[in-house]
């Protein structure tokens, strides 16, 4: 089945300790990306990804690292959390620039 | 200014009516426009792609307006299970980011 999964889907963590949010597809997409969900403020982008080792900042990015290594996956490393953090995450990835994205499931992020 | 406006709702719909979401963009250079569908606490779901000549998929009609910069969705017949958020998604310059709208609320009732 054609999908993008997210590990893990629900995460506490408390402040300053370091964490990772792996994203991986099956679709062999050349693009991906990550998205924080937050209410009153919509789905926002934070990083983006065209092709293995090519990652480029979204729109709300500070906080937040990336990396390409692999076609498939596209993990989501924080570094320092802040309970500024605290959102719904979620990846997708996409063939191209013209077809939409497909999204993963989510993580609830929790920082205390 | 946000680069893609929605009118948030809620709609509010009996079953069986018709309904309709415009929404506005403005970057005249963005090529690519979807419809998302998110219901609570999921993730989007690609609803329709909306391509210049407008486009119909069963209930469901997009519409672009590339010298107004707005797209719109209609929806006929609506369904209990069409209640969700409807999001307007709009690529970047670069074509590899997306623009999310903040969505459109809809509740369809018996």
């Amino acid at each position: 089945e054609a999908q993008v999964t997210q590990n893990p889907r629900y995460l506490i963590t408390v402040t300053g300790k370091k964490l990772t949010v792996t994203c991986s597809q099956n679709m062999n997409h050349e693009y991906m990306s990550w998205y924080r969900q937050d209410p009153g403020l919509g789905l926002r982008q934070i990083y983006y990804s065209m092709n293995v080792e090519v990652t480029d900042k979204g729109e709300v990015p500070e906080g937040y690292k990336v990396s390409r290594k692999e076609k498939r996956n596209f993990p989501l490393i924080l570094e320092s959390p802040s309970p500024n953090q605290t959102s719904l995450y979620f990846c997708a990835s996409s063939l191209d620039s013209v077809n939409g994205y497909t999204f993963g499931s989510g993580t609830r992020l929790t920082v205390v | 200014r946000k680069e893609v406006e929605q009118d948030p709702g809620p709609f509010n719909v009996p079953e069986g009516a018709t309904v309709a979401f415009n929404c506005t963009y403005s970057n005249s250079a963005s090529q690519s426009f979807f419809w998302y569908r998110q219901d609570c606490r999921k993730e989007p779901k690609l609803l329709m792609s909306v391509y210049s000549s407008g486009n119909e998929d069963g209930r469901f009609t997009a519409q672009l307006n590339r010298a107004s910069q707005y797209i719109s969705l209609l929806i006929r017949d609506s369904k209990l299970s069409d209640s969700a958020t409807y999001l307007c998604v709009v690529n970047s310059n670069s074509g590899y980011a997306l623009n999310f709208g903040k969505g459109t609320s809809l509740l369809v009732t018996p």
